[in-house]
């Protein structure tokens, strides 16, 4: 079956630096994005990542290694604002996005 | 650019009522359309894809005589939830493909709308 994994929840600290991972299985690989999805509101795309390596968009950076079906988001200077849920999607052989559940990062002073 | 939005943001009906959610390109064609549902706390759930003058494609366990879709134009889809019920409560949010140079495959998502059948 296809199956994407990543942390339920983390913590992290307003300034500080926070990585979120990302692993997954699909039945062929055509690109993986991230979105940020804040409470009661629709997701908004962050990145893009289709080869292997680190792609930096300001303090988002988001790195890929298809080898080992693994992505991360890279999130620096933690900002209050950045108290949200991560979503990681692979899209399939098909092009269908296959969704993970979601983590949960909390931002504290 | 790749703006979508959707109407209304939140609606509130009895049981048994139907309800339409329109979805709308603003600044761009979008041949393909997508509606997802969200429970609170969970991922989003892809129910169908809309494509442009042709009919939806469903995920597995939607109805689609239950959840009716249209997407009559370049710029516009609609989600009409037939005889609501309770169990339909949710959020629901649409997407978009936009056809940008080298931008393909990303979608971009609507505000969303959230049902509350009573």
């Amino acid at each position: 079956g296809q199956n994407i994994d990543q942390p339920t929840e983390m913590t992290a600290t307003e300034g500080a630096i926070v990585q979120i991972n990302c692993t997954y299985q699909t039945s062929g690989f055509n690109g993986l994005f991230w979105y940020q999805q804040h409470a009661g509101e629709a997701p908004t795309f962050l990145s893009y990542n289709v080869l292997d390596g680190l792609e930096e968009k300001g303090r988002f950076s988001s790195f890929l290694s298809r080898s080992k079906g693994y992505s991360y988001l890279l999130l620096k200077e933690l900002q209050m604002k950045d108290s949200a849920s991560y979503l990681c999607a692979v899209m399939d052989s098909n092009y269908q996005l296959i969704w993970g559940a979601g983590t949960k990062l909390i931002i504290k002073p | 650019g790749a703006v979508v939005s959707q109407h209304p943001s939140w609606v509130i009906c009895k049981s048994g009522t139907s309800v339409k959610i329109e979805c709308r390109s603003l600044d761009f064609q979008a041949t393909t359309m997508f509606w997802y549902r969200q429970f609170p706390k969970q991922s989003l759930m892809l129910m169908a894809t809309s494509n442009e003058g042709s009919k939806a494609t469903y995920e597995q366990g939607v109805e689609k005589d239950k959840f009716l879709i249209n997407h009559a134009s370049l710029t516009l889809s609609t989600l009409t939830v037939t005889s609501a019920h309770p169990e339909d409560s949710s959020f629901y949010i649409c997407s978009a493909k936009s056809p940008l140079a080298g931008d393909t495959d990303t979608q971009y998502f609507g505000p969303g709308t959230r049902l509350t059948v009573l």
